[in-house]
Parts: structure tokens; sequence; C-alpha cells
């Protein structure tokens, strides 16, 4: 069964940092691109990253630049976000999806609240 | 990142037809195609038609995908009940180098 599961969501102060974590499974994980998009409560979607299958290109939101990492494990079937220097606007549901022509599958997602 | 352009909600009525549009530049829809998503409330979103144009298995034929220069449509015929939802559209930005995403439009079927 094709699969995207995510974790690591949780309430941080804001400033913190955060990782967070995405499982494949059921496909043949280090042949796709990976993205992370994000939404605000009530709000709609933001992509927030992007990496290639091989690790060859990353690229961010302007929102996120400088603040958060997306990386990989091909052999795990993992992608990674790590969120560091959080702010109230962080605030909400993050997503991972595959991308062939478009985001092809999703997990259910992850929440994460910065609040103090 | 500048998105791309949907109006906020469309109502129809049942079984009639829903058009609903996206409008990019030259540097995403132009030129990279639209990808289009529908999202019930409380749910992931799922992919509808990809920048190809095309339904990815199990999708519907009442849903179909056209693109004219920078703006691109979702038509969704004999509308029913659960048709209704939001529907964003997405685009590779290649001078950005990034995803944006269209503010999404509310589906209304009365």
């Amino acid at each position: 069964q094709v699969q995207l599961v995510e974790s690591g969501g949780d309430v941080v102060q804001p400033g913190r940092s955060l990782r967070l974590s995405c499982a494949a499974s059921g496909f043949m994980f280090s042949t796709y691109i990976m993205n992370w998009v994000r939404q605000a409560p009530g709000k709609g979607l933001e992509w927030v990253a992007v990496m290639s299958h091989d690790g060859g290109y990353r690229h961010y939101a302007d929102s996120v630049k400088g603040r958060f990492t997306i990386s990989r494990d091909n052999s795990k079937g993992t992608l990674s976000l790590q969120m560091n220097s959080l702010g109230a606007d962080d605030t909400g549901v993050y997503y991972c999806a595959s991308e062939i022509d478009g985001f092809d599958m999703w997990g259910q997602g992850t929440l994460v609240t910065v609040s103090s | 990142q500048a998105g791309l352009t949907q109006p906020p909600s469309v109502s129809k009525g049942l079984r009639q037809t829903a058009t609903l549009t996206c409008t990019g530049n030259r540097n995403n829809v132009g030129d990279q195609g639209v990808a289009w998503l529908q999202q019930h409330q409380g749910h992931p979103p799922k992919l509808l038609s990809n920048r190809k144009n095309n339904r990815p298995a199990g999708i519907s034929e009442r849903i179909s995908a056209s693109r004219s220069g920078n703006t691109a449509s979702l038509t969704i015929t004999g509308l029913q009940a659960e048709d209704e939802a939001d529907y964003y559209c997405s685009a590779w930005d290649r001078s950005l180098s990034a995803w944006v995403f269209g503010g999404g439009t509310k589906l209304i079927v009365l």
C-alpha cells in the first residue's frame, strides 16, 4: 500500500526548533521528487520546500529560506524538515507530498503550533 | 512569492457544469502547466489533474483540465454533492524555482 506518514508535529515556543519526518512505503521512494507543503488554520496551501530524488537540488519558499532545511534518506525511505527560529506564521499542518507532474501523493499531515 | 489567482468561490446547481479558473504568468502557468488539487474539509489534498492535463487513475471522467496562455481551467460536469470542496491550482515557477499555489476556490453545489 502506497503511504506517506508524517510525524514530529508539536507545540513549540517562538524561536525554538522542530524536526518533522515523513516515512514512505509501498513505492520506490528513491526515484521520487519530494516536497513539504503546509496549510495554516483555515487558510490555503503554501509550498515550503522541494528536494530532488537524489538530493541534487533543493529549493525553498522565501518565507522559510535560511531557517528550514529539507533532507532525505533514500536507504530508509524518509524525508525530513528541520525547522529553526520558528514563528507564529509557521503554525499549520505540514504535509509531505511526492511529485510527478504535480503533487500526486500526500500524507495525512502533522500539526505544528508555534505559541508561547 | 507571488501566487496564482483563483476566484474565492463558485456556486453551481446539482448536475450542472462548473469551470474553475487559475491565472498566472508566462513563468509558471504559461510555461509549466497547472496541476489541480481537491481538498475536502479535514482531509489532505488529492491530485485531480497533473501539469500535462492528465487525470491520475481513479479520478472521475467528469473532470477535465485545459490551458490557454497564462490561464488554466478545471471543468467538472454533472456536479454531485461530493464535488463540494476547495480546489487549488499549482504550478512550478521557473523564474522563482518554486511551486506556487492559487488561493483556492470553494465550490458550492446547490
